[in-house]
């Protein structure tokens, strides 16, 4: 399996821009999930799928960011407009569903190191 | 969502074992435990996963004492590329995972 694959890898651009980032799940995983990563604040969740539904957005920190996931195969997480403060690196993980009581194993993509200038 | 307090950083060299313990004081029942490990530009990686007792895989062996306020994640004999963050996470069902600052081990020669 290919793993879980996000594009762009980088990307730079000006404040005011918008952005988005791609990402391709595991082949049959349930669950999709966005973080953000950066020094000040480590590694956050902004949003979570369950078969494409969105279960929790009480991550996302403001109305400029919105996610889709329009197919188990694929989702985008947009920004509009960008910000510097919004310089990050945007990570991807899909997970089969949850057995046994317990969350399956996280997969993550490389993720995407986003520049707003 | 239980909160998780581990070391900021540790230090070690190469072929010593190494011991990270995580604090979790409010875990509840139906909680597990999962420690990840990330290298530099890189997604985090799945590492380990316990609720009770003791865990062994290929890599590292996860020891949880019978109360589960703590849990130890040890590395056997670690080399250079073992250099990395290595986060602890306590959560079960669908609650949200949340990754904390992690252990920032730095492996020398």
């Amino acid at each position: 399996d290919a793993g879980v694959i996000q594009s762009p890898r980088h990307e730079v651009t000006e404040m005011g821009q918008e952005v988005t980032l791609r990402c391709k799940p595991i082949s049959g995983h349930d669950y999709l999930f966005w973080y953000r990563q950066t020094m000040m604040r480590g590694l956050e969740l902004l949003i979570y799928f369950n078969n494409n539904v969105p279960i929790d957005d009480s991550g996302m920190p403001e109305d400029r960011f919105s996610a889709k996931m329009p197919n188990a195969s694929f989702s985008t997480l947009k920004i509009q407009p960008s910000e510097p403060r919004d310089s990050a690196v945007y990570f991807c993980a899909s997970s089969p569903s949850s057995f046994l009581g317990t969350f399956g194993e996280l997969f993550f993509g490389e993720g995407s190191r986003l520049t707003v200038l | 969502l239980a909160k998780t307090t581990q070391p900021i950083s540790m230090d070690s060299y190469e072929g010593q074992e190494v011991n990270i313990t995580c604090s979790h004081n409010n875990i509840a029942t139906n909680d597990y435990i999962t420690w990840y490990q990330q290298f530099p530009s890189q997604g985090p990686r799945f590492i380990i996963q316990g609720y009770k007792t003791k865990v062994t895989n290929e890599v590292a062996s996860l020891f949880i004492p019978a109360d589960r306020k703590s849990s130890t994640l040890s590395l056997p004999r670690v080399s250079l590329s073992d250099t990395a963050v290595y986060y602890c996470l306590v959560g079960g069902g669908f609650q949200k995972l949340v990754f904390g600052t992690g252990t920032r081990l730095l492996v020398s020669p």
